[in-house]
């Protein structure tokens, strides 16, 4: 079975520019998260996903945004990029949303901005 | 607050050496559950354990195991006889009953490094 796949890997973008990445999650899975990992912050939550509605979203500002698609694959979006957005972007995916699924984690998309 | 304090930001070990990984937690929850997850250089995390608040039984599962205390709010992992391939971050979180499965709360990580 095909693990978490995330589209790109690494992405360089400038400033003010906006970014979509991608992520597929385990075929059956239905829920998708989304986290931020940065050196100085570490591990963050951005939001949670299962059959196209969020259900949760972390303390981050409105420029970042997300979907799910019926197909459950999911998006997110960061618009007006700054520089503090550089960061490992990882997403994970689990059956359903209930605490006994595992989380399962993509290889992440790297994203530069400068 | 739910909070997870991995205190040892980096190890440095010479293979088959025994490790032990601190990770002590913070919540307000009696039902709540721990995590731990590696990651390799790659970046992926891998998943190793999941435990929840009401299960206290200590796990082994070949060279790792988890001892997990309430009384302490700890959930330590010892990698026994360490190996060069053990070399990542490792990572341990914390999810609440009442919060959503998918938000994760994460240390900030221990760094082991294993020497040939």
């Amino acid at each position: 079975k095909a693990g978490v796949t995330q589209t790109p890997r690494y992405l360089i973008k400038t400033r003010g520019q906006q970014v979509t990445l991608s992520c597929s999650p385990i075929s059956g899975h239905r829920s998708v998260s989304w986290y931020q990992q940065t050196p100085g912050q570490g591990l963050q939550f951005l939001f949670e996903y299962f059959s196209e509605t969020q259900r949760n979203k972390g303390n981050f500002p409105g420029r970042f945004s997300g979907r799910q698609f019926s197909n459950s694959r999911s998006e997110m979006n960061v618009s007006t990029l700054e520089l503090g957005d550089s960061a490992l972007y990882l997403c994970a995916s689990s059956l359903e949303t209930t605490h006994t699924d595992t989380q399962y984690f993509g290889p992440g998309t790297r994203l530069t901005v400068l | 607050a739910q909070k997870v304090t991995q205190a040892q930001t980096e190890i440095s070990v010479v293979e088959k050496e025994d490790v032990t990984l601190d990770c002590v937690y913070e919540t307000r929850d009696t039902t709540y559950y721990l995590f731990w997850y590696k990651q390799p250089p790659s970046g992926e995390l891998v998943f190793l354990i999941r435990r929840n608040s009401f299960d206290e039984q200590n796990e082994i599962s070949g060279r790792y195991s988890w001892n997990f205390q309430k009384s302490t709010s700890s959930f330590n992992f010892t990698i026994t006889a360490s190996q060069v391939v053990d070399s990542a971050v490792y990572f341990c979180a914390l999810s609440e009953a009442r919060g959503s499965q998918g938000n994760l709360i994460f240390g900030k990580g221990t760094k082991l490094s294993v020497k040939p």
